[in-house]
């Protein structure tokens, strides 16, 4: 489909591991955001990309989350050590050229579980 | 599937009613504007924007008034389907910064 891919769609995982989310933006779109939502409450920012490079960082946690866009396209959100905490779906979303207008096409996202 | 709108404020309207679905924001400084809709397992969807230097802009069935005095935004829905059943984000965004969410507005469609 022409829509953002995301996989897996769900991921269980023990406490302690490490986690790749991947995230396949929509073609042509330079923007690429990583959003965290947990039950009941919105979106929660994460990291923006434009191109390559992380434009913005400011809502990544804390270090065990690193996100990476070597190509310009797919991005891999990493989770070093999960936490019961990180359980939440992980939102990719990709917009032509950023958040100008803030229309975002988003991923049907990523849903982590750590036991 | 799991329900998005868990603990959210609700609101029920009557099939072929209109909605109206309210938000207040915190950033003075932002350019736009926006509604998302949020199915239930699903990732949110753009409904409609409005750029701050207007109070109003209408879409298909739907239109978006702002009032930047008290930072109000709201959301009209004109004759409400079954299929508007949704959760309701407004957000706030500009140049080509990240996209803030606010709070959601959970809307029950009553056949």
């Amino acid at each position: 489909g022409a829509g953002v891919s995301q996989t897996p769609s769900n991921k269980v995982t023990e406490k302690g591991k490490y986690v790749e989310l991947r995230c396949d933006p929509i073609s042509g779109h330079t923007a690429l955001y990583w959003y965290r939502q947990s039950l009941g409450q919105g979106p929660e920012f994460l990291i923006y990309f434009q191109g390559t490079g992380a434009a913005d960082d400011s809502g990544l946690p804390n270090d065990r989350f690193f996100a990476v866009r070597p190509e310009g396209s797919v991005s891999t959100l990493k989770i070093q050590r999960t936490e019961r905490g990180d359980s939440a779906v992980y939102l990719c979303a990709s917009s032509l050229q950023g958040a100008d207008t803030g229309e975002l096409f988003f991923g049907e996202g990523s849903r982590l579980t750590v036991l | 599937g799991e329900s998005v709108g868990l603990h959210l404020p609700t609101l029920s309207v009557q099939e072929g009613d209109n909605s109206i679905i309210n938000c207040a924001y915190s950033n003075s400084a932002s350019d736009y504007f926006i509604w998302y809709k949020q199915e239930s397992g699903k990732g949110p969807q753009f409904i409609i924007d409005i750029r701050s230097n207007m109070d109003k802009r209408q879409g298909q069935r739907v239109t978006v008034l702002l009032n930047k005095t008290v930072k109000h935004l709201s959301l009209q829905i004109a004759a409400t389907q079954p299929g508007d059943s949704a959760v309701y984000f407004c957000a706030e965004a500009g140049g080509y910064q990240k996209v803030t969410f606010g709070t959601g507005t959970k809307l029950q469609v009553i056949p």
